[in-house]
């Protein structure tokens, strides 16, 4: 079965500073990738995904990804944090042959002044 | 596009009473719809797939006769948590996908908030 690891519940940062999400998936086959962003008591949304298409993704806010098979890995970055990116971010993975996803644990990000 | 909303956002309804969350996919068909549970601190749990039209297909553990789930039509799916107990307390968000997208693009409600008194 599809598992999804993310390392570090807690993320903090300095307003500025460069921002790495760490996500590892496991399957033999490459997956489709996805990070999402919650801020509290709201929905998900979509910040990018990764469809076996470029290894670098970029995404909504100034985010990028960068899909490595070798790794298994599929890590959320930004060159700058900024206050309004505290949040939670949960990283996802669906395989080609349905639609369910399999989410990881999620981190919180807290930027700090 | 792909604006998915839930109704009602915040509800409170007593110990062995029933409530009804609504899912609706405002600006395209969805063909499939997924109820997530999402504890405090903690990530998203699928619980069920309901497709429309069919019966919904519900994960390992997760109730049924509990969870009642309806998907009617292309644009409404509604969750009825029936006999309501503290521990149903929850965030509940649903997800859907169906159109011209791809199966895996999922987009989320939301969320409602479920407190069982």
């Amino acid at each position: 079965a599809q598992s999804v690891t993310q390392l570090g519940s807690h993320v903090s940062v300095s307003e500025g500073a460069l921002v790495l999400l760490r996500c590892n998936y496991s399957s033999s086959v490459p997956p489709y990738l996805f990070w999402y962003v919650q801020y509290p008591n709201q929905g998900l949304q979509l910040l990018l995904k990764y469809t076996s298409a470029a290894t670098l993704v970029k995404g909504i806010n100034g985010f990028e990804a960068e899909f490595k098979k070798s790794e298994t890995s599929f890590h959320l970055t930004k060159p700058s944090a900024h206050m309004s990116d505290a949040a939670e971010y949960f990283c996802a993975a669906g395989t080609g042959g349905g639609n369910k996803l399999t989410f990881g644990t999620g981190t919180q990000l807290k930027v700090e002044l | 596009g792909a604006v998915v909303s839930q109704h009602p956002s915040w509800v409170i309804c007593k110990s062995g009473t029933s409530v009804k969350i609504e899912c609706r996919s405002l600006d395209f068909q969805a063909t499939t719809m997924f109820w997530y549970r999402q504890f405090p601190k903690q990530s998203l749990m699928l619980m069920a797939t309901s497709n429309e039209g069919s019966k919904a297909t519900y994960e390992q553990g997760v109730e049924k006769d509990k969870f009642l789930i309806n998907h009617a039509s292309l644009t409404l799916s509604t969750l009825t948590v029936t006999s309501a107990h503290p521990e149903d307390s929850s965030f509940y968000i649903c997800s859907a996908t169906g159109g011209d997208r791809a199966s895996y693009e999922q987009y989320f409600g939301p969320g409602t908030r479920l407190t069982v008194t």
